[in-house]
């Protein structure tokens, strides 16, 4: 089976502008988890969708927001970009309520 | 709230060392512990584990969770250099869907 895949795998934007990331999951998969890792804080959990509804939420402003397509595949997307935003985002899935697993990510640099 | 706590935060081995790293653990409704190892991009799945004391094993990697103390293991016997990477520990509730917290993880570096 082919694993988590992302894209785009490196994005450059500058403040203020907005940025979409995508996620398809492994085939069969149909929870699809955030998380935004920096140096500072490590990993942090952003949402989770299943079934194209958000289920959890962390404690990120509201300029994160995400969702879910019919086929499972999710994306992203940050608003307002501020420097504070960069940072690798990861993407995992999981069936149903088993072992997640992640994709390489999506390095966001904001200049 | 909720707590995952990771040590030593980094370790400097010798091949063919052995190395143990800590996770506790402070959460409500506990539902799993996990293990990833992180190199370059991904973290990648090493365990799962629900019961107190059974072992999980996979080849040199091995790992026990003690629900009572609230704490798991990661053993890595005969280290080689292609083990050096962060090692992250991650817990799972019963009442947070798909969410994971992580612990800051463990920096393991293997000298040849």
């Amino acid at each position: 089976k082919a694993g988590v895949t992302q894209t785009p795998r490196y994005l450059i934007k500058t403040r203020g502008q907005q940025v979409t990331l995508s996620c398809s999951p492994i085939s069969g998969h149909r929870s699809v988890s955030w998380y935004q890792q920096t140096p500072g804080q490590g990993l942090q959990f952003l949402f989770e969708y299943f079934s194209e509804t958000q289920r959890n939420k962390g404690n990120f402003p509201g300029r994160f927001s995400g969702r879910q397509f019919s086929n499972s595949r999710s994306e992203m997307n940050v608003s307002t970009l501020e420097l504070g935003d960069s940072a690798l985002y990861l993407c995992a899935s999981s069936f149903l309520k088993e072992t997640q697993y992640f994709g390489p990510g999506t390095r966001l640099l904001v200049l | 709230e909720d707590k995952v706590v990771q040590s030593p935060l980094s370790l400097v081995v010798h091949e063919g060392d052995t190395v143990t790293l800590n996770c506790s653990y402070e959460v409500t409704n506990f539902r799993s512990l996990l293990w990833y190892k992180q190199e370059k991009k991904a973290p990648t799945f090493l365990f799962m584990l629900t019961s107190s004391g059974i072992e999980k094993k996979s080849g040199r990697l091995s790992s026990i969770l003690d629900k009572k103390e609230l704490f798991s293991i990661l053993n890595i016997t005969a280290t080689q250099t292609g083990d050096s990477a962060v090692y992250l520990c991650a817990v799972e509730t019963t009442d947070s869907w798909g969410k994971l917290q992580f612990g800051a993880g463990t920096q393991v570096v293997v000298t040849p």
